[in-house]
């Protein structure tokens, strides 16, 4: 697998604050890349994704940016709920390698009521 | 939205047994499914591509025999852990993509639990 990897293990907000995750992946090949939410003992859910022709794209309190010069992604979320508490990964797709996904570390987010 | 199911959500064997998982796309066909497995506090790392009709591709470091992948239709996929060992106690996570690479989504089933005693 190709290394995607996340700056921050662990994120702290309080309810109603923004939150931005951060993911680094190293193949410059990657041209796919999707946003997941997973909780605990549960599987990973779809948010959003990006194809590597776009910088930005927008979901219902999301938002994804692509920044293929230093092969950075992030994830926003607006007005961050209690119910957005999970642990985020980000995962990538490798142009011409079929369609096999390499997720990222993860990061932890804890919303504070 | 697309559902993937996973079968059995949780199972405990005992070391040197074989425990086998399915995968279904409940509501679309899935030519290719993918097998993912996951430690506590870890990310998700794949396994395999399991293709429906030929073998399966393993990532490089996964043991074919060990994890033998069956793809027999266009909505079923199952993953056989054989001569199970502790070391193999994972959560295994399925997935299944609906519509092409880049214009479709991988969605996930709940994953497997497996203990292995």
């Amino acid at each position: 697998g190709e290394s995607v990897g996340l700056h921050l293990p662990t994120l702290s907000v309080q309810e109603g604050d923004n939150s931005i995750i951060n993911c680094a992946y190293s193949n410059s090949a990657s041209d796919y890349f999707i946003w997941y939410k997973q909780e605990s003992g549960k599987g990973p859910q779809f948010i959003i994704d990006i194809r590597s022709n776009m910088d930005k794209r927008q979901g219902q309190r999301v938002t994804v940016l692509l920044n293929k010069t230093v092969k950075h992604l992030s994830l926003q979320i607006a007005a961050t709920q209690p119910g957005d508490s999970a642990v985020y990964f980000c995962a990538e797709n490798i142009g011409n390698t079929g369609n096999q996904f390499y997720f990222g570390t993860g990061t932890s987010l804890t919303v504070i009521p | 939205g697309a559902v993937v199911s996973q079968h059995p959500s949780r199972v405990i064997c005992k070391s040197g047994t074989s425990v086998k998982i399915e995968c279904r796309s409940l509501d679309f066909q899935a030519t290719t499914m993918f097998w993912y497995r996951q430690f506590p506090k870890q990310s998700l790392m794949l396994m395999a591509t399991s293709n429906e009709g030929s073998k399966a591709t393993y990532e490089q470091g996964v043991e074919k025999d060990k994890f033998l992948i069956n793809h027999a239709s266009l909505t079923l996929s199952t993953l056989t852990v054989t001569s199970a060992h502790p070391e193999d106690s994972s959560f295994y996570i399925c997935s299944a993509l609906a519509g092409g690479r880049g214009t479709g989504e991988l969605f996930f089933g709940e994953g497997s639990r497996l203990t292995v005693l």
